[in-house]
C-alpha cells in the first residue's frame, strides 16, 4: 500500500522560532498534498492544499504568511510554521493523493509541535 | 453550507456489536469514507461508499444511502483495541473530504 512518512514526529520548540515539518509519499508519486491541523478531541482542519510545483490554496482562517507551504517536487511538501506562538501548538497531519486514484488520500503518522 | 452529524461517544462491551451513525450535507457528492483514529495518531482508512448498499470487511461493514444523506459503520465481535474515534467523511464534488469531530467508541470488558 501507499506510504507516507512525516518528520519530525514530535517537537519542541520556543515561542518565535520557525519549525518545518515535512510530508514524503514514500511508494507513489503525490501531485497533491493536503495539510491538516487536529487540536484536542476536534475534528481535522484542512489547512491547505498542495500541488506540485504550483502554490499552495489556503483554507479561509489560515495564514499563508505563518504557514509556509512548499511543494517542489512529486514526493516531497513541507509545511513551515513561522515565528510560533503557543496557540499553535497541535497535531499537524499531512496527506497525499496520487494522481491514478483521486478518491483516496494516504495519511503521514502526524507531527505533534509543542510551543513554550 | 457542508456539516457532519454524528453522536460524540458511545459505549459498547467486548464482544458485542456496535452501529455508528452519520448524516451528512456536501457540495456534490463523491462517496464516503469512514476513518480509525487512535488518540495521538493520524487517521487510518476503513471504508469507502459510492454506491448504495452495504460494504462488509472482516468485523466492519459500512453502509450508504445517498437519497437520505445517511450511512452507518457496523462493528461486530468488538475488541478492546476498537477503542478509538471513528470519523465519518464524505468527498465534495471538489473532491475534499469534509471531516467532523467524530465519534469516540469506548469498549469496556
Amino acid at each position: 500500500g501507499a506510504v507516507v512518512s512525516q518528520h519530525p514526529s514530535r517537537v519542541i520548540c520556543k515561542s518565535g522560532t520557525s519549525v518545518k515539518i515535512e510530508c514524503r509519499s514514500l511508494d507513489f508519486q503525490a501531485t497533491t498534498m493536503f495539510w491538516y491541523r487536529q487540536f484536542p478531541k476536534q475534528s481535522l482542519m484542512l489547512m491547505a492544499t498542495s500541488n506540485e510545483g504550483s502554490k499552495a490554496t489556503y483554507e479561509q482562517g489560515v495564514e499563508k504568511d505563518k504557514f509556509l507551504i512548499n511543494h517542489a517536487s512529486l514526493t516531497l511538501s513541507t509545511l513551515t510554521v513561522t515565528s510560533a506562538h503557543p496557540e499553535d501548538s497541535s497535531f499537524y497531519i499531512c496527506s497525499a493523493r496520487s494522481p491514478r486514484q483521486i478518491y483516496e488520500q494516504y495519511f503521514g503518522p502526524g507531527t505533534r509541535l509543542t510551543v513554550t | 453550507g457542508q456539516n457532519i452529524d454524528q453522536p460524540t461517544e458511545m459505549t459498547a462491551t467486548e464482544g458485542a456489536i456496535v452501529q455508528i451513525n452519520c448524516t451528512y450535507q456536501t457540495s456534490g457528492f463523491n462517496g464516503l469514507f469512514w476513518y480509525q483514529q487512535h488518540a495521538g495518531e493520524a487517521p487510518t482508512f476503513l471504508s469507502y461508499n459510492v454506491l448504495d448498499g452495504l460494504e462488509e470487511k472482516g468485523r466492519f461493514s459500512s453502509f450508504l444511502s445517498r437519497s437520505k444523506g445517511y450511512s452507518y459503520l457496523l462493528l461486530k465481535e468488538l475488541q478492546m483495541k476498537d477503542s478509538a474515534s471513528y470519523l465519518c467523511a464524505p468527498m465534495d464534488s471538489n473532491y475534499q473530504l469534509i471531516w467532523g469531530a467524530g465519534t469516540k467508541l469506548i469498549i469496556k470488558p
